[in-house]
């Protein structure tokens, strides 16, 4: 099983700032990776597949980068809304796919 | 509108069985591999089990393997999970999410808001 390995486990951020989450995989899961956002009391939300490519509705100010085993979430320019808990997700090598811990980010 | 409404979860006690429904709406169910996805409470998310769209591929965690059973009914827009021999550690909100693909290798486009499921005597 691959396992996905996220740092920090928290990032404080001020509003307005940039925000670089990672996240890492134990084998090469080529592009084959999204990353999701989860509010408190809501259900994930997809914010990028195929390791770059935002999904439907999703602000510009989020960018995936990465291939293999190393990965990047980056928010350009921080808003209120965008303080929540990131994962970042393996389908590549299915079954399972896999999920990292998540990342809480969180106002400076 | 694109919804996916899970229902059935409760209160079990170990060792016996719960099967949870997801009702899909607003989109072709039958073109799309369907998912579910557990939280238990104050922790990340875990990938359940995972079914193709025409049920000719499915997956388990090696957590579930072989007491739970993912299916799907396309002519109903409804994707199923069957429980059985329940344990403490299956304590979670389990979701339903959608697929981009019709095959199981991939994101998960729209998430339920889950059904809770409580293992305990």
């Amino acid at each position: 099983e691959i396992v996905m390995t996220q740092s920090p486990a928290t990032l404080s951020v001020s509003p307005g700032e940039r925000a670089t989450l990672s996240c890492r995989a134990s084998q090469s899961v080529s592009s084959n990776l999204a990353w999701y956002q989860q509010k408190p009391g809501q259900a994930p939300r997809l914010l990028i597949y195929g390791a770059s490519t935002r999904a439907t509705g999703i602000p510009a100010r989020f960018s995936g980068s990465g291939s293999g085993t190393e990965f990047t979430l980056t928010i350009s320019s921080l808003q209120s809304e965008d303080f929540a808990v990131y994962y970042c997700q393996q389908y590549n090598n299915w079954p399972p796919c896999t999920f990292g811990q998540g990342t809480k980010l969180e106002i400076k | 509108e694109v919804q996916l409404v899970e229902s059935g979860g409760g209160l079990v006690q170990p060792g016996r069985s719960l099967r949870l429904s997801c009702a899909a709406s607003g989109f072709t169910f039958d073109d799309y591999a369907m998912h579910w996805v557990r939280q238990a409470p104050g922790k990340g998310l875990e990938w359940v089990s995972g079914i193709s769209w025409n049920s000719g591929s499915t997956g388990y965690a090696d957590s579930v393997k072989g007491r739970f059973t993912i299916s799907r009914d396309n002519a109903k827009n409804s994707l199923y999970l069957q429980m059985n021999s329940l344990r403490a550690e299956d304590t979670a909100l389990y979701y339903c999410a959608k697929g981009i693909f019709g095959v199981p290798t991939g994101a998960f486009d729209i998430w339920g808001q889950g059904t809770m499921v409580t293992v305990s005597s």
